[in-house]
């Protein structure tokens, strides 16, 4: 069964600087998916960035980037310029074509003034 | 806009009741759909997988004839807590698989908070 870990339930990082959240994951498959979404207060999961396997180049998304790690089975996101709308949970998940996603246990960003 | 419409956002309710939630595509055709619940301050966890005009697969451990799961048009599933107890109260929230993106992208609804005294 496929498995995503994330080994840092808590991070914090002051506004502007830049701060790395950790993600790996176990899986079989060869072709799947990888994403980071934030969930804030209001619980909304909000999508942030997304990683389809295949793709050897990192993916981007204005602050937010990835290290994807095939090899290593590992995902982390980088977000630059910290804001503080950025403090949420974040979740790592993995889900192959058409299926659930599977999703790690969660790191709580904590954005200082 | 959303995508994916669920309904209510926030329901609290005496124990032994039964509660409905629902889950809609707003502009495309879902055949599958999927419902999560999370509780406090833990992740999300796969309950069931909804399929239009199917039975509904559902994850180890979940009792299938405590959360009823119908999915009787491509555009909504329901998932029905039957006789509520305090320890259903959690976060539940579902997605809608879109069959227009490449890699059939998911959409998520924007949950529903369950509370049950």
């Amino acid at each position: 069964a496929q498995t995503v870990t994330q080994s840092q339930p808590e991070m914090s990082v002051q506004e502007a600087e830049t701060v790395t959240l950790s993600c790996t994951y176990d899986t079989s498959e060869s072709d799947y998916y990888l994403f980071w979404y934030k969930q804030p207060p209001s619980r909304q999961m909000i999508l942030v960035i997304r990683q389809e396997a295949y793709k050897q180049q990192n993916a981007t998304e204005n602050r937010f980037s990835v290290n994807f790690q095939k090899a290593a089975k590992s995902f982390s996101l980088k977000i630059s310029d910290s804001q503080l709308g950025d403090a949420a949970m974040y979740f790592c998940a993995y889900r192959t074509y058409g299926q659930n996603f599977v999703f790690g246990p969660g790191t709580r960003l904590s954005v200082l003034p | 806009g959303a995508v994916v419409s669920q309904h209510p956002s926030w329901v609290i309710c005496k124990s032994g009741t039964s509660v409905k939630i629902e889950c809609r595509s707003l502009d495309f055709q879902a055949t599958t759909m999927f419902w999560y619940r999370q509780f406090p301050k833990q992740s999300l966890m796969l309950m069931a997988t909804s399929n239009e005009g199917s039975k509904a697969t559902y994850e180890q451990g979940v009792e299938k004839d405590k959360f009823l799961i119908n999915h009787a048009s491509l555009t909504l599933s329901t998932l029905t807590v039957t006789s509520a107890h305090p320890e259903d109260s959690s976060f539940y929230i579902c997605s809608a698989r879109d069959p227009r993106g490449a890699g059939q992208p998911q959409h998520f609804g924007d949950g529903t908070r369950l509370s049950i005294l």
